[in-house]
């Protein structure tokens, strides 16, 4: 079992919103959350950095925020392709050790 | 261009030994750890441990310590990942990614994946 928490489904249809979620204890000691896309046959991908931050080609309709001990992915304007898993990602220190969330599936409808 | 390229998928028997291999190319090798991540069928990522290839520094996930071990050799810029005796449930496909190993950091770039099936 994770130590990060993801719901293990979303779905939107082509145009909508959803936004994944992600809480963690090891967020409550400053770590930030990094969140990666994974395509069915494709290597896993960053789409954002520490919390909210979108590395180069990513497209801003996704967007990453944090409060606390939760954390959010947004994914705005769902298009057909963005259907696939999802991951946060942190550091954990109770396990010295890098952590991933349990994954969220997107369907998009 | 940064590219890590994984070995090909590999067929095993239980009990057998096994070395995959992530090769790094288009960015300073010694300048960046080399993470690998387990996904087993139908399951999520786990972190299995991470190697600093500029001193051969390894750290382990408590889950995949005494499991497998990590190397990395930084004249041919490769990164390893090695089981002595596989198991069953050692089946999945194993990405490896870069990281800069700080706490905060992030895994930037990842291999494409080698698929391990082990079956008798």
């Amino acid at each position: 079992q994770s130590v990060l928490t993801q719901p293990p489904s979303v779905s939107g249809a082509p145009g909508q919103s959803v936004t994944i979620s992600c809480t963690g204890s090891s967020f409550g000691a400053g770590y930030g959350v990094h969140w990666y896309q994974h395509l069915s046959g494709t290597a896993p991908k960053l789409l954002i950095y520490r919390n909210y931050n979108r590395p180069s080609g990513v497209p801003d309709r996704f967007s990453g925020s944090k409060s606390g001990t939760s954390a959010s992915l947004a994914i705005s304007g769902l298009q057909t392709e963005d259907e696939g898993d999802y991951y946060c990602q942190s550091y954990d220190s109770s396990l010295s050790g890098w952590v991933f969330g349990g994954g969220t599936k997107l369907t998009v409808l | 261009e940064v590219q890590l390229v994984q070995s090909g998928a590999e067929v095993k028997k239980p009990g057998e030994s096994l070395k995959i291999s992530c090769k790094a190319s288009g960015y300073s090798f010694s300048g960046y750890w080399i993470g690998w991540v387990r996904q087993m069928p139908g399951k999520g990522l786990e972190w299995m441990g991470i190697v600093y290839p500029g001193d051969s520094d390894t750290r382990y996930s408590p889950s995949f310590q005494g499991q497998v071990s990590i190397s990395a050799d930084e004249s041919i810029r490769t990164a390893y990942l090695q089981w002595s005796s596989l198991k069953a449930s050692d089946s999945g496909t194993y990405y490896c990614a870069r990281h800069r190993g700080g706490y905060d950091d992030n895994f930037d770039y990842w291999g494409q994946g080698t698929l391990v099936t082990v079956s008798s």
